[in-house]
Protein backbone atom coordinates (compact mmCIF):
# COMPACT_ATOMS: atom_id res chain seq x y z
CA UNK A 1 0.00 0.00 0.00
CA UNK A 2 0.75 3.46 -0.11
CA UNK A 3 3.77 4.81 2.47
CA UNK A 4 4.24 8.73 3.47
CA UNK A 5 7.22 9.02 5.16
CA UNK A 6 8.85 12.34 6.43
CA UNK A 7 12.29 13.25 8.09
CA UNK A 8 13.15 14.33 10.40
CA UNK A 9 11.35 12.92 12.69
CA UNK A 10 12.32 15.02 15.14
CA UNK A 11 13.79 18.57 14.89
CA UNK A 12 14.90 20.86 17.68
CA UNK A 13 16.40 24.60 16.94
CA UNK A 14 17.23 27.88 18.09
CA UNK A 15 14.19 30.70 18.02
CA UNK A 16 15.28 32.17 14.89
CA UNK A 17 16.70 29.50 13.25
CA UNK A 18 14.92 28.06 9.74
CA UNK A 19 13.51 24.70 9.66
CA UNK A 20 12.73 22.44 7.31
CA UNK A 21 10.69 18.61 6.96
CA UNK A 22 10.71 16.86 4.14
CA UNK A 23 7.63 14.28 2.97
CA UNK A 24 8.60 11.66 0.34
CA UNK A 25 5.37 9.16 -0.92
CA UNK A 26 5.87 6.02 -2.52
CA UNK A 27 3.17 6.85 -5.50
CA UNK A 28 2.58 9.84 -7.38
CA UNK A 29 0.23 11.77 -5.55
CA UNK A 30 -2.84 14.07 -7.11
CA UNK A 31 -2.38 16.32 -4.11
CA UNK A 32 -0.50 17.13 -1.05
CA UNK A 33 -1.88 18.68 1.91
CA UNK A 34 -0.12 20.05 5.26
CA UNK A 35 -1.29 20.00 8.63
CA UNK A 36 0.29 21.36 11.98
CA UNK A 37 -0.71 19.96 15.51
CA UNK A 38 0.04 21.93 18.45
CA UNK A 39 1.25 19.77 21.57
CA UNK A 40 -2.23 18.59 23.16
CA UNK A 41 -4.20 19.82 20.12
CA UNK A 42 -5.94 18.71 16.78
CA UNK A 43 -4.22 18.58 12.88
CA UNK A 44 -4.88 21.83 11.72
CA UNK A 45 -4.87 22.55 8.10
CA UNK A 46 -2.22 24.93 6.67
CA UNK A 47 -2.25 24.27 2.72
CA UNK A 48 -2.48 22.11 -0.53
CA UNK A 49 -0.51 22.00 -3.53
CA UNK A 50 -2.01 20.15 -6.64
CA UNK A 51 0.63 21.31 -9.26
CA UNK A 52 3.85 20.00 -10.30
CA UNK A 53 6.62 21.95 -9.05
CA UNK A 54 4.30 24.73 -7.12
CA UNK A 55 5.47 26.56 -4.57
CA UNK A 56 3.16 28.71 -2.33
CA UNK A 57 4.15 30.70 0.60
CA UNK A 58 1.98 31.57 4.04
CA UNK A 59 3.97 34.48 5.53
CA UNK A 60 7.78 32.66 7.06
CA UNK A 61 6.47 29.54 5.58
CA UNK A 62 7.39 27.66 2.36
CA UNK A 63 5.79 24.87 0.64
CA UNK A 64 6.93 23.01 -2.37
CA UNK A 65 5.46 20.21 -4.43
CA UNK A 66 8.17 17.90 -6.36
CA UNK A 67 8.75 17.84 -9.95
CA UNK A 68 7.07 14.10 -9.86
CA UNK A 69 4.69 14.78 -7.46
CA UNK A 70 6.26 12.20 -5.20
CA UNK A 71 7.90 14.44 -2.30
CA UNK A 72 6.80 17.96 -0.76
CA UNK A 73 8.80 20.23 1.67
CA UNK A 74 7.85 22.94 4.04
CA UNK A 75 10.22 25.21 5.26
CA UNK A 76 10.04 27.63 7.72
CA UNK A 77 12.24 30.96 8.06
CA UNK A 78 13.15 32.55 11.22
CA UNK A 79 11.22 30.08 14.01
CA UNK A 80 9.08 31.49 16.34
CA UNK A 81 7.83 29.13 19.93
CA UNK A 82 4.52 29.94 18.35
CA UNK A 83 5.72 26.95 14.94
CA UNK A 84 6.64 24.59 18.12
CA UNK A 85 3.87 21.28 16.78
CA UNK A 86 4.07 18.23 14.87
CA UNK A 87 3.79 19.22 11.20
CA UNK A 88 2.70 16.16 9.17
CA UNK A 89 1.73 16.02 5.03
CA UNK A 90 -0.88 13.95 3.98
CA UNK A 91 -1.85 12.40 0.28
CA UNK A 92 -4.66 11.06 -1.24
CA UNK A 93 -4.70 7.15 -0.77
CA UNK A 94 -6.70 4.09 -1.38
CA UNK A 95 -9.84 5.81 -2.62
CA UNK A 96 -10.65 9.42 -3.59
CA UNK A 97 -11.72 9.97 0.14
CA UNK A 98 -9.13 8.96 2.00
CA UNK A 99 -6.00 10.53 3.12
CA UNK A 100 -2.83 8.94 4.27
CA UNK A 101 -1.06 11.07 7.09
CA UNK A 102 2.63 11.06 6.68
CA UNK A 103 4.86 10.17 10.14
CA UNK A 104 5.23 13.82 10.86
CA UNK A 105 8.11 15.74 12.12
CA UNK A 106 7.40 17.23 15.45
CA UNK A 107 9.88 20.40 15.85
CA UNK A 108 10.68 22.32 18.93
CA UNK A 109 11.56 25.96 19.34
CA UNK A 110 14.39 26.64 22.24
CA UNK A 111 14.07 30.40 23.14
CA UNK B 1 -19.09 29.61 13.89
CA UNK B 2 -19.39 26.11 11.76
CA UNK B 3 -17.25 23.25 13.46
CA UNK B 4 -16.51 20.03 14.24
CA UNK B 5 -17.42 18.96 18.07
CA UNK B 6 -16.37 16.16 19.95
CA UNK B 7 -17.98 14.52 23.45
CA UNK B 8 -17.07 13.92 25.75
CA UNK B 9 -13.04 15.51 25.64
CA UNK B 10 -11.60 12.66 27.79
CA UNK B 11 -13.39 9.35 28.79
CA UNK B 12 -12.22 7.02 31.28
CA UNK B 13 -13.60 3.23 30.53
CA UNK B 14 -12.90 0.01 32.59
CA UNK B 15 -10.74 -2.66 30.58
CA UNK B 16 -13.81 -4.83 28.84
CA UNK B 17 -16.62 -1.70 29.36
CA UNK B 18 -18.38 -0.97 26.21
CA UNK B 19 -17.58 2.79 25.28
CA UNK B 20 -19.20 5.62 22.77
CA UNK B 21 -17.47 8.55 21.58
CA UNK B 22 -19.50 11.26 19.78
CA UNK B 23 -19.08 13.84 16.91
CA UNK B 24 -20.94 16.35 15.57
CA UNK B 25 -20.30 18.61 12.90
CA UNK B 26 -22.50 21.84 11.13
CA UNK B 27 -20.16 22.32 8.25
CA UNK B 28 -22.79 20.06 6.90
CA UNK B 29 -20.02 17.78 5.12
CA UNK B 30 -20.44 14.35 3.17
CA UNK B 31 -17.65 12.72 4.93
CA UNK B 32 -16.87 11.84 8.11
CA UNK B 33 -13.97 10.42 9.62
CA UNK B 34 -12.58 8.64 12.67
CA UNK B 35 -8.90 8.25 13.44
CA UNK B 36 -7.08 7.04 16.16
CA UNK B 37 -4.07 8.66 17.39
CA UNK B 38 -1.14 7.31 19.75
CA UNK B 39 1.91 9.46 21.36
CA UNK B 40 4.21 10.51 18.59
CA UNK B 41 2.02 8.63 16.18
CA UNK B 42 0.30 9.72 12.74
CA UNK B 43 -3.42 9.70 12.78
CA UNK B 44 -4.62 6.31 11.74
CA UNK B 45 -7.32 6.41 9.68
CA UNK B 46 -10.03 3.34 11.38
CA UNK B 47 -13.25 4.10 8.81
CA UNK B 48 -15.11 6.67 7.42
CA UNK B 49 -18.76 7.70 5.83
CA UNK B 50 -19.10 9.11 2.79
CA UNK B 51 -23.00 10.11 3.77
CA UNK B 52 -24.63 6.94 4.73
CA UNK B 53 -21.94 4.50 2.95
CA UNK B 54 -19.86 3.11 5.55
CA UNK B 55 -15.98 2.04 4.58
CA UNK B 56 -14.00 0.16 7.36
CA UNK B 57 -10.11 -0.10 7.24
CA UNK B 58 -8.78 -3.69 6.43
CA UNK B 59 -6.65 -3.43 9.81
CA UNK B 60 -9.27 -1.83 11.85
CA UNK B 61 -10.17 -4.39 14.07
CA UNK B 62 -14.16 -5.88 14.63
CA UNK B 63 -13.93 -3.98 18.21
CA UNK B 64 -14.29 -1.14 16.99
CA UNK B 65 -17.90 -0.11 15.05
CA UNK B 66 -19.61 2.80 14.00
CA UNK B 67 -22.86 4.91 13.42
CA UNK B 68 -23.48 7.76 11.13
CA UNK B 69 -27.80 8.21 12.13
CA UNK B 70 -27.77 11.06 10.52
CA UNK B 71 -25.17 13.67 8.22
CA UNK B 72 -24.33 16.03 11.68
CA UNK B 73 -23.68 13.27 13.83
CA UNK B 74 -21.19 10.33 13.92
CA UNK B 75 -20.21 7.51 16.40
CA UNK B 76 -17.33 5.28 17.61
CA UNK B 77 -18.48 2.30 20.21
CA UNK B 78 -15.67 0.70 21.19
CA UNK B 79 -17.47 -3.07 22.32
CA UNK B 80 -14.82 -4.10 24.62
CA UNK B 81 -11.84 -2.14 25.15
CA UNK B 82 -8.32 -3.16 26.19
CA UNK B 83 -5.67 -1.48 27.38
CA UNK B 84 -3.59 -0.77 23.55
CA UNK B 85 -6.90 1.31 22.45
CA UNK B 86 -5.84 3.94 25.19
CA UNK B 87 -5.05 6.93 22.67
CA UNK B 88 -6.53 10.08 21.35
CA UNK B 89 -9.65 9.49 19.18
CA UNK B 90 -9.67 12.28 16.39
CA UNK B 91 -13.02 12.87 14.09
CA UNK B 92 -12.85 15.46 10.94
CA UNK B 93 -14.85 15.99 7.92
CA UNK B 94 -14.43 17.45 4.77
CA UNK B 95 -16.88 18.28 1.92
CA UNK B 96 -16.24 15.63 0.10
CA UNK B 97 -13.11 13.82 0.34
CA UNK B 98 -9.59 13.44 -0.14
CA UNK B 99 -8.63 16.77 -2.79
CA UNK B 100 -10.29 18.79 0.10
CA UNK B 101 -9.38 20.14 3.57
CA UNK B 102 -10.37 17.55 6.23
CA UNK B 103 -11.39 19.52 9.30
CA UNK B 104 -10.75 18.13 13.15
CA UNK B 105 -12.54 18.51 16.17
CA UNK B 106 -10.64 18.85 19.73
CA UNK B 107 -10.61 14.94 20.19
CA UNK B 108 -11.52 12.62 22.91
CA UNK B 109 -8.58 11.23 24.72
CA UNK B 110 -9.40 7.81 26.00
CA UNK B 111 -8.03 6.20 28.99
CA UNK B 112 -8.97 2.39 29.73
CA UNK B 113 -7.74 0.90 32.68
Amino acid sequence: GQQVMQIPQYQHVQEGEDFTTYCNSSTTLSNIQWYKQRPGGHPVFLIQLVKSGEVKKQKRLTFQFGEAKKNSSLHITATQTTDVGTYFCAGPAGSARQLTFGSGTQLTVLP
Amino acid sequence: DAMVIQNPRYQVTQFGKPVTLSCSQTLNHNVMYWYQQKSSQAPKLLFHYYDKDFNNEADTPDNFQSRRPNTSFCFLDIRSPGLGDAAMYLCATSRKGAFETQYFGPGTRLLVL
